[in-house]
């Protein structure tokens, strides 16, 4: 298993802006997941991109992966109150994987 | 469905007391998880269980033990609580361990306070 490093650890934004946290790691993967911590409550599944897509699109959501680089990014366009939250990033190589997390991004999205 | 739930919510124990805090889930997912969460850091893997009956150490097991009796449900158990021991604990499930069944749906947490 290996963990993955978000950056920033922390970033604030105007509601309506866009959001973009990045996830870096160190050994090749068979796919990466994000996810996302309201305060105070377990995480949510965001989204899985396989190591063989490049970017990949859920709502609002825009992750992208560059395997050459050995990071990821996690886009939040038009965000909101609600998008405040923690953001984690879960790099998973083949096999049976346990999910390391680091210490994610602090996102606080303002009215 | 329920999802995962965790029970209880919360919890206050003196330093040598012992508790259990039990997972459930209604998914029918072979794979559970217990991490702690401390402030300003992530989640970490106490233990976890690819399937009735076993279980493995994750990160952190020491001073806890766990049991998967039944497929839905998974036990932590804290024998002698020590301070250190004070955090979040969260269960949670996923359908197998690789690629897509990999994704794990966690339960609302226990926060336990160990004085």
């Amino acid at each position: 298993s290996q963990q993955g490093e978000e950056d920033p650890q922390a970033l604030s934004i105007q509601e309506g802006e866009n959001a973009t946290m990045n996830c870096s790691y160190k050994t090749s993967i068979n796919n990466l997941q994000w996810y996302r911590q309201n305060s105070g409550r377990g995480l949510v599944h965001l989204i899985l991109i396989r190591s063989n897509e490049r970017e990949k699109h859920s709502g609002r959501l825009r992750v992208t992966l560059d395997t050459s680089k050995k990071s990821s990014s996690l886009l939040i366009t038009a965000s909101r109150a609600a998008d405040t939250a923690s953001y984690f990033c879960a790099p998973m190589n083949t096999g049976f994987q346990k999910l390391v997390f680091g210490t994610g991004t602090r996102l606080l999205v303002s009215p | 469905n329920a999802g995962v739930t965790q029970t209880p919510k919360f919890r206050v124990l003196k330093t040598g007391q012992s508790m259990t805090l039990l997972c459930a889930q209604d998914m029918n997912h072979e794979y559970m998880y217990w991490y702690r969460q401390d402030p300003g850091m992530g989640l970490r893997l106490i233990h976890y269980s690819v399937g009735e009956g076993t279980t493995a150490k994750g990160e952190v097991p020491d001073g806890y033990n766990v049991s998967r009796l039944k497929k839905q449900n998974f036990l932590l158990g804290l024998e002698s609580a020590a301070p250190s021991q004070t955090s979040v604990y969260f269960c949670a499930s996923s359908i197998g361990g690789r690629g897509y069944y990999n994704e794990q749906f966690f339960g609302p947490g226990t926060r336990l306070t160990v004085l």
